[in-house]
């Protein structure tokens, strides 16, 4: 069963806790990124990678971290340097090929700050 | 960097009736611009998408017009059905660069 699986859908996190979000796509995409929504703020780009061993920030990056060891797989860790990671975070993979196109995003994991 | 700007934050319109979103973009290279629809609940789902060798596209009730001199592009979603309430966003793209900003989204209630 081809697409981007998100894990954990729900995860609470004390003060002062690093946490990681998994994510891990079998459509062989070379570009994955991870999108925290906000209400009334859309999506925005914490971390993309174009390739496997290669990252770029996006916009809201600090307090964040990502790995991309594998095509497959591209986990982000929020820590405790991030003010207000209380959100909801979406993964999502596409393009190959030197050309944007679709994203696939997975159901997304939810974090809550206690 | 690029920023993508999307309006009205929210829109209702009568069932039977049109609805259009617009977005403008910052960054005159960006060249690949969708459209997502989420519906309450569910992940982000490609609808259409334009690139900038062509100034409209459609897909049945669906279409996006581009404008690349003023760095605009809008939705138009014609003969509205209440399954098409949901939140729209725009996004933009530099081709190589694999980048996608997504505008704050519209989120567009469909009344029977």
């Amino acid at each position: 069963d081809g697409g981007i699986t998100q894990s954990p859908k729900y995860l609470f996190r004390k003060e002062g806790q690093n946490v990681t979000l998994s994510c891990e796509q079998n459509l062989n995409h070379d570009a994955m990124y991870w999108y925290r929504q906000d209400p009334g703020q859309g999506l925005r780009l914490i971390y993309y990678s174009q390739i496997v061993n290669d990252f770029q920030k996006g916009d809201i990056a600090e307090g964040y971290s990502v790995s991309r060891e594998k095509k497959e797989s591209f986990p982000l860790t929020v820590t405790s340097a991030q003010k207000n990671p209380t959100a909801f975070y979406l993964c999502a993979s596409g393009a190959s090929g030197g050309a944007a196109g679709e994203l696939f995003f997975g159901e997304g994991s939810r974090l809550t700050v206690l | 960097g690029e920023n993508v700007e999307q309006h009205p934050s929210t829109l209702s319109v009568q069932e039977g009736d049109s609805a259009v979103i617009k977005c403008t973009y910052s960054d005159s290279a960006s060249n690949y611009f969708p459209w997502y629809k989420q519906e309450l609940g569910k992940r982000p789902q490609l609808i259409i998408d334009i690139r900038s060798n062509v100034g409209e596209k459609k897909d049945q009730r669906i279409a996006v017009t581009l404008n690349k001199t003023a760095k605009h592009f809008s939705l138009h979603i014609t003969e509205t059905q209440p399954e098409d309430s949901a939140v729209y966003f725009c996004a933009a793209s530099i081709d190589s660069s694999y980048k996608l900003i997504f505008g704050s989204g519209t989120r567009l209630l469909v009344r029977p």
